[in-house]
């Protein structure tokens, strides 16, 4: 079963724009991650934040979590053509040994 | 290179036929999963190795899949009988034992059941 739940299922903005994700999981978590996978290939861990931290930057990425809410936002800044691919949030769960993915938001740059 | 490979990158197959994927993850890496992915969907767990030991199954990994990972290192999938259902993205990720979270993946292998 998956854990997560991102909105939007897919998203298409013009580059340059900033890129907002949200993400939603059942249960309590050690940590969060986002994670992105070009058209056909393998992940790519983008950032983690754990159940502490309340935001989280790198980059042109900001990751924030609401634990009370059991939910995430992954904010892409000035996005570019290379960030057109899907992000998945991925979760621990408490007492867990595995990754639970979500569904994935599919996101386009339009150029 | 020294990420986690797969091979083969692709393959097809007619149902019913037997497939072997495998699975090189990080020489030092002791835990090693492997997720199925279908179109639009997001990986779910299969199986996990710590060393040569196969902790966790999914109740997805029915009795025609079957992992090992005999020494310890490289791993192999295979999938009995294949079904058309079981075309999918096999990926494979592999991390340090206290390290759960941090998994790298491997490019993973498409199955196409025909």
């Amino acid at each position: 079963s998956q854990q997560g739940e991102e909105d939007p299922q897919a998203l298409s903005i013009q580059e340059g724009e900033n890129a907002t994700m949200n993400c939603s999981y059942k249960t309590s978590i050690n940590n969060l991650q986002w994670y992105r996978q070009n058209s056909g290939r393998g992940l790519v861990h983008l950032i983690l934040i754990r159940s502490n931290e309340r935001e989280k930057h790198s980059g042109r990425l900001r990751v924030t979590l609401d634990t009370s809410k059991k939910s995430s936002s992954l904010l892409i800044t000035a996005s570019r053509a290379a960030d057109t691919a899907s992000y998945f949030c991925a979760t621990v769960p408490m007492g867990d040994d595995k990754i639970i993915f979500g569904k994935g938001t599919r996101l386009h740059i339009l150029p | 290179d020294t990420g986690v490979s797969q091979n083969p990158r692709h393959k097809i197959t007619k149902r019913g036929q037997n497939v072997t994927f495998r699975c090189d993850p990080i020489s030092e890496h002791n835990r090693l999963y492997w997720y199925r992915q279908t179109l639009g969907q997001g990986p779910e767990f299969l199986t996990y190795f710590q060393n040569e030991a196969q902790l966790e199954k999914s109740r997805l990994l029915s009795d025609r899949f079957s992992a090992e990972r005999p020494k310890g290192s490289f791993s192999t999938l295979e999938i009995q009988r294949t079904e058309q259902g079981d075309s999918a993205m096999y990926l494979c990720a592999s991390s340090l034992q206290g390290v759960v979270y941090e998994q790298y993946f491997g490019p993973g292998t498409r199955l196409t059941v025909t």
